[in-house]
């Protein structure tokens, strides 16, 4: 696609329940990144994939958070027994070489913005 | 560890000033990357710039212009006569490049500038 899509764009959530954000990134992008924004807060890290598999996922702050991505494309973040500290919204990324090199800046979508009640 | 530092929280300016927004970043590694993205109101991120540790030039795109300095590990952002368009959130990130893609963003600059 043109750019990289997330859905849903909005999302409200009772605490406790399950929720699942997807990532389509820009076709061809082989490195894909998930970050979190909370109010005032500035981005958040949470885990990097390289085609399938996830190098890195230093991020992901707790056994809560999953995330996973199939055939090097679409990527799912998922959040279990949600918290209102969950409440943020939730960024993606995709660049096209490995990670964000000199030559391959990060492209983000418009988020996903989660409030759990 | 990689730390990126924006010590502006919030920047209000009248239209046609000059703005500066400050980025301090910490790396142990040689070989790293700079970016500065532009969040306006409508949320998505855009990329402005990047530079890598080898290339010390300063850069000038219309009215952005970019100083980086090694020597006091700064990579400024100046914005000249600032219009109410330019109102948004500015990050400043850095990359590693043994940090396998991870990029380290600051706190962000929310910068208004007023008509």
């Amino acid at each position: 696609g043109a750019g990289v899509s997330q859905s849903p764009s909005n999302k409200v959530t009772e605490k406790g329940k399950d929720v699942e954000l997807r990532c389509d990134p820009i076709s061809g992008h082989t490195a894909l990144y998930w970050y979190r924004q909370s109010l005032g807060q500035g981005l958040e890290f949470l885990i990097y994939f390289q085609g399938n598999s996830a190098p890195d996922k230093s991020g992901l702050p707790s056994d809560r958070f999953s995330a996973e991505r199939t055939g090097g494309s679409v990527s799912t973040l998922t959040i279990q027994r949600t918290q209102q500290e969950d409440s943020a919204v939730y960024l993606c990324a995709s660049s096209r070489g490995r990670g964000a090199t000199y030559n391959s800046p990060l492209h983000f979508g418009n988020g996903t913005r989660l409030t759990v009640t | 560890a990689q730390k990126v530092t924006q010590a502006q929280t919030e920047i209000s300016v009248v239209e046609k000033e000059d703005v500066t927004l400050d980025c301090v970043y910490e790396t142990r590694d040689t070989t790293y990357y700079l970016f500065w993205y532009k969040q306006p109101p409508s949320g998505e991120l855009v990329f402005l710039i990047r530079r890598n540790s080898f290339d010390e030039q300063n850069e000038i795109s219309g009215r952005y212009s970019w100083n980086f300095q090694k020597s006091t590990s700064s990579f400024n952002f100046t914005i000249t006569a600032s219009q109410v368009v330019d109102s948004a959130v500015y990050f400043c990130a850095s990359l590693s490049g043994n940090q396998g893609g991870k990029l380290i963003f600051g706190q962000g600059t929310e910068l208004s500038v007023k008509p």
